[in-house]
């Protein structure tokens, strides 16, 4: 069973900060990692999904670094909005059919 | 475009009764389908996955079961709840290339067990 540990597990920034947060798991077995973002009241939204060690995507604000032979990656957003108030999940792929093993999530509260 | 529906949003059951949620999800066939658990204070985990109509695997011994009795259905069920099954139950979905292709959510059901 895969350790899956997020950090911080809470955030809060001014809106126009920017802001990381990190996902760490273990290296052996590595297919893929996911990122999701769960706003509340909502059901959560795929952000990224990275594969390669040294991958880096982005997303508008929003980009994510992957090392998979340390086993973590970061999250960044820059210059922090209001509406970037959510729980930012990360999720390696784990069991035997490769199934996602959700980290608690860091909650970031972005104040206007 | 797909879609996954899942119901109901919130759901209140005694102790001891029975419990069925249904997912269902439009657009796409063949699906892999989820079922997640939210508790009080722990992250999503894993309870359910089906790769196919009648073909189920559990990943954590539980007081739940689950079926999928169509291609794009679904169901999460217990015979006589538990306190320990309250929580946020999420469906959730992707095409079935394992490991690089992003799940897609439903709302969720709340439950709660008195």
């Amino acid at each position: 069973i895969l350790n899956v540990e997020q950090s911080p597990q809470s955030l809060h920034v001014q809106e126009g900060d920017s802001t990381n947060f990190t996902c760490s798991f273990p290296s052996s077995n590595f297919y893929a990692l996911h990122w999701y973002r769960w706003e509340t009241a909502k059901s959560p939204e795929a952000l990224f999904v990275m594969t390669l060690n040294g991958d880096e995507k982005k997303k508008g604000r929003i980009s994510a670094t992957l090392n998979t032979k340390e086993g973590y990656s970061y999250l960044y957003i820059k210059g922090s909005q209001p509406e970037d108030s959510a729980t930012y999940l990360c999720a390696p792929n784990g069991g035997s059919q490769g199934n996602l093993i959700f980290g608690k999530g860091t909650k970031l509260s972005v104040k206007p | 475009s797909q879609t996954i529906h899942q119901w109901p949003a919130t759901l209140v059951q005694p102790v001891g009764s029975p419990l069925s949620l249904e997912c269902t999800v439009e657009g796409t066939s063949n699906p892999n389908l989820y079922w997640y658990r939210q508790a009080a204070g722990r992250g999503l985990q894993l309870l359910f996955y089906s790769v196919g109509i009648g073909q189920i695997s559990s990943e954590v011994p539980q007081n739940l079961s689950a079926s999928r009795p169509q291609d794009r259905q679904f169901i999460l069920s217990s015979k006589k709840l538990l306190l320990s099954d309250s929580g946020f139950y999420l469906c959730a979905w992707n095409h079935r290339i394992l490991g690089n292709q992003p799940q897609h959510f439903g709302d969720g059901t709340r439950l709660s067990i008195l």
